[in-house]
């Protein structure tokens, strides 16, 4: 299985944009790659996903690179209730099977 | 919408004893997922099923594992026995089926269940 990897930790100042990275440079032509968050006390939530060109919605915005071993996910405005765990996953097209690395644990501060 | 519902929400039992999991996932989904959640391992898939049928079970740690989901709205975790290694919070989550609209894979998640074997 493609392997991510990102910072443990990463502090940001509430209102203030956020670049939280991540490296997956075994990716493959068919991995997609998504982002999951984990509130504190809850079950992780979908963020964004993508496969070649950035994207964006309601809750942030995916950079991935030219070569796709590498992407960042951006909160464009950190709020104290973005502090999470962020999960950068891998999935393969042709699999449901999705693998959670330990993730960046954001805290925002007010 | 409910959302993904799991019981119990905790669950305190002593070694040995016979735990099991329960999960309703949201109306319509066609796949279910089992994770485990500790502070070493982080979050790991345990097995899914789709439609019903279990898919891949390479997750479960050991025979006193088992999982089953004998209709689309209702599906178990059993460990028997269980051991104080098994502590941890156990996570359900359902998708979707896949189209070709569907290139992603937003899992819907449940709020978990904490198990404690003491």
């Amino acid at each position: 299985d493609a392997k991510t990897t990102q910072p443990n930790s990463m502090e940001s100042n509430e209102e203030e944009p956020v670049h939280l990275p991540c490296n997956h440079s075994t990716i493959s032509g068919t991995d997609y790659i998504h982002w999951y968050r984990q509130l504190p006390s809850q079950g992780p939530e979908y963020v964004i996903h993508g496969l070649t060109s950035n994207v964006n919605n309601r809750m942030a915005s995916l950079a991935i690179a030219e070569d796709r071993k590498s992407s960042t996910l951006i909160l464009h405005r950190a709020t104290l209730r973005d502090a999470a765990v962020y999960y950068c996953i891998l999935r393969d097209i042709r699999n449901q099977k999705v693998t959670f690395g330990i993730g960046t644990k954001l805290q925002v501060i007010p | 919408d409910a959302g993904v519902i799991q019981s119990p929400r905790h669950e305190v039992t002593e070694m040995g004893q016979e735990v099991t999991l329960r999960c309703k996932p949201i109306s319509g989904h066609d796949y279910l997922f089992w994770y485990r959640q500790t502070m070493m391992r982080g979050l790991e898939l345990l097995i899914y099923f789709n439609n019903n049928v279990p898919i891949d079970d390479s997750g479960m740690p050991e025979d006193r594992f088992s999982a089953k989901m004998p209709n689309a709205s209702f599906s178990t975790l059993k460990i028997q026995p269980s051991e104080p290694r098994d502590s941890a919070v156990y996570f359900c989550a359902s998708r979707p089926g896949t189209s070709v609209l569907l290139s992603y894979n937003e899992q819907f998640f449940g709020p978990g269940t904490r198990l404690t074997v003491l």
